[in-house]
C-alpha cells in the first residue's frame, strides 16, 4: 500500500537555526499537506501543495511539490520555541476519499 | 478554535468497557474521518462518513463502530476495550467528500483503558 516516510525522526536544534524536513511517497501524489500538531492537540493544517514544482510559503515555513511528484519538503527559518511540535505530510490515498499521513517528524527547539 | 468539537477530552475506563466519543464537526463540513494515534505513533486513519453514509474504512477494529446523524455530527463506539486501544482518537471534518481541500481536525479525546 501506499507510505508516506518522513525523515529526520526527530531532531533537535538551537533557537535561531533553519531546520529542514522531507516526506516521500512509494507513489505519485497530486496533493501534499503539511500540519503541525502540539502537544496534546490536533494536527493544524499549515502549507497545501496542489501542482509539481510549487513553492509555498506561510510566514517563516516554506514548503516544496518535488518534481517527481513522490516527494515534498518543509523548511521552517530562524526557528522560534514555539516551533515544537511534531510535523505531518499528508496525501492522497489513491482511489478512496481519505489522506495518509507520514511518520512525522518530532521537532523540538533548544532556547 | 478549529471548530471541530470532540468530546470528552479524556476517558479512564476498565478493559471490557465499551464508550463512545463524539465529534461535532464544523460548520457546513459534511464528511467526518476518525483517527486514531497511539503514543508516538502516527495518525492511523479508522473511518470516515460523508453526509450520513459511510465512504471510506481503515483499520478499523470490528469492536469499533461508528455513525453519522442527521445533524452531521459523528459517534465512534468502542467496546470490549483492551489496553492497547488507549490512544487518541482524532475526528477531522471537511467540506466535501473528496479530499482536496484538506481536513481540519479537532483537539481529540484522550483515551486510558486501565
Amino acid at each position: 500500500g501506499q507510505q508516506l516516510n518522513q525523515s529526520p525522526q526527530s531532531m533537535f536544534i538551537q533557537e535561531g537555526e533553519d531546520v529542514s524536513m522531507n516526506c516521500t511517497s512509494s507513489s505519485i501524489f497530486n496533493t501534499w499537506l503539511w500540519y503541525k500538531q502540539d502537544p496534546g492537540e490536533g494536527p493544524v493544517l499549515l502549507i497545501a501543495l496542489y501542482k509539481a514544482g510549487e513553492l509555498t510559503s506561510n510566514g517563516r515555513l516554506t514548503a516544496q511539490f518535488g518534481i517527481t511528484r513522490k516527494d515534498s519538503f518543509l523548511n521552517i527559518s530562524a526557528s522560534i520555541p514555539s516551533d515544537v511540535g511534531i510535523y505531518f505530510c499528508a496525501g492522497p490515498s489513491s482511489g478512496t476519499y481519505k489522506y495518509i499521513f507520514g511518520t512525522g517528524t518530532r521537532l523540538k527547539v533548544l532556547a | 478554535d478549529s471548530g471541530v468539537t470532540q468530546t470528552p477530552k479524556h476517558l479512564i475506563t476498565a478493559t471490557g468497557q465499551r464508550v463512545t466519543l463524539r465529534c461535532s464537526p464544523r460548520s457546513g463540513d459534511l464528511s467526518v474521518y476518525w483517527y486514531q494515534q497511539s503514543l508516538d505513533q502516527g495518525l492511523q486513519f479508522l473511518i470516515q462518513y460523508y453526509n450520513g453514509e459511510e465512504r471510506a474504512k481503515g483499520n478499523i477494529l470490528e469492536r469499533f463502530s461508528a455513525q453519522q446523524f442527521p445533524d452531521l455530527h459523528s459517534e465512534l463506539n468502542l467496546s470490549s476495550l483492551e489496553l492497547g486501544d488507549s490512544a487518541l482518537y482524532f475526528c477531522a471534518s471537511s467540506l466535501l467528500g473528496n479530499r482536496d481541500y484538506g481536513y481540519t481536525f479537532g483537539s481529540g479525546t484522550r483515551l486510558t483503558v486501565v
